[in-house]
Parts: structure tokens; C-alpha cells; sequence
């Protein structure tokens, strides 16, 4: 268990619906990183927070959204979702703004119908 | 320019065989290369890293070779064992201010019995 948790686990809705994931990262970790995961892509950053803020950002959808709270978990908003948004979608945390080793959740898997 | 390539896709090992995993790229300005372990429905875990200063380091059964002209990185199981069955993944670290990893695109390594 790396002690970063994620929900849902699973996650099943229909083209052009929004949902919304959720991170929370490991105790006394500030940065969280978001990666997609499907078969034809690999694994793909998609956005980092440090302590609130957004730091980088990857190969990141504008209908994706994220944000960080003051509490540090963080949310993942994907909206207009389409078919080919089907995928696993990984929060990672690491205690700095980019050293460090990163330590992933189990994953949310979303499957778009 | 941040692309990481990882081969082979798939690999069959015999307990107690050798198993090599190799990565390349192209972006001189990556300075840190971790391998990832991922099982089955699970997010990926830090098995090892190395930084560009070092030309190989060993943990247990497992080795990154680096080879810093060449940026190429590679990783060996020795005494491969059937719960190393797994996906493995290799990632580079860029040095500027984002930091993120950049990954390979796995390799499905299955150990026989």
C-alpha cells in the first residue's frame, strides 16, 4: 500500500457526461501528479499541484480540469467525456515539487459507454 | 524530444533465467531514470532508480545498467521467479522545472514456472 488513496475505483458513464476523481495523497506529500493510463498511450502525465498550485502540465485535454485543495487532495474534473476517454486514470505524490520518488494510488478506472 | 523507448513489448523468462528489460531516449537534459513495477489491477511501484552519474546499480536481484553516450538504460532481473510476472516500466525525470516522468511503454514480463 504506497498510502496514497483514490475513488471511485470504477467508474462507468456515458459519452458527454462529467465526473469528477478524487486523490488524496500520501501524509506530509504536496505534490500530486495525475497520469492516464490506456492501451494505445501508455502511461501519460496529464498535470501536477505543489502545495495548492499548479506546477506542470502534460499532455493534458481542455476539457480536463484539476485542482488542489488546502487540505492537499485533489481533484481530477473530466468533462464532455468521450469514448476514447476510457482509461486508467493514476494520482501520484511525492513530499517535494519534483524530487523525490513518486508514489502511486491504485487508480480510477473510467469506462465511457 | 521527451520520448522514452522501451523494448522489448513482452518477455517469457524461465525461473532462474535472465531477464533484460531496455530502454532509450533522446533528451540529454533527464537526470534522474526510475523503473516502475506494476501488477494487475494495481498502480505502479518504484523498484529501482539510477541518475546519470552511475553506471549501474543493484538491488537484490535486480540491476539498472546505464549507459550515459549511448542514453540508453536497461534493467536486469537475475533469478527471475514467477511472482515477478509483472509490467514494467521504465520513465526518465526531466531537469527543469516541471520534473515530471516521461515513461516507456511497458513491457509485459512473464516468468514460467
Amino acid at each position: 500500500d504506497s498510502g496514497v488513496t483514490q475513488t471511485p475505483k470504477h467508474l462507468i458513464t456515458a459519452t458527454g457526461q462529467r465526473v469528477t476523481l478524487r486523490c488524496s495523497p500520501r501524509s506530509g506529500d504536496l505534490s500530486v501528479y495525475w497520469y492516464q493510463q490506456s492501451l494505445d498511450q501508455g502511461l501519460q502525465f496529464l498535470i501536477q499541484y505543489y502545495n495548492g498550485e499548479e506546477r506542470a502540465k502534460g499532455n493534458i485535454l481542455e476539457r480536463f480540469s484539476a485542482q488542489q485543495f488546502p487540505d492537499l487532495h485533489s481533484e481530477l474534473n473530466l468533462s464532455s467525456l468521450e469514448l476514447g476517454d476510457s482509461a486508467l486514470y493514476f494520482c501520484a505524490s511525492s513530499v517535494g515539487a519534483g524530487l523525490g520518488e513518486q508514489f502511486f494510488g491504485p487508480g480510477t478506472r473510467l469506462t465511457v459507454l | 524530444q521527451q520520448q522514452v523507448k522501451q523494448s522489448p513489448q513482452s518477455l517469457i523468462v524461465q525461473k532462474g533465467g535472465i531477464s533484460i528489460i531496455n530502454c532509450a531516449y533522446e533528451n540529454t537534459a533527464f537526470d534522474y531514470f526510475p523503473w516502475y513495477q506494476q501488477f494487475p489491477g494495481k498502480g505502479p511501484a518504484l523498484l529501482i532508480a539510477i541518475r546519470p552519474d552511475v553506471s549501474e546499480k543493484k538491488e537484490g536481484r535486480f540491476t539498472i545498467s546505464f549507459n550515459k553516450s549511448a542514453k540508453q538504460f536497461s534493467l536486469h532481473i537475475m533469478d527471475s521467479q514467477p511472482g515477478d510476472s509483472a509490467t514494467y516500466f521504465c520513465a526518465a525525470r526531466s531537469s527543469g522545472s516541471a520534473r515530471q516522468l516521461t515513461f516507456g511503454s511497458g513491457t509485459q514480463l512473464t516468468v514460467l514456472p
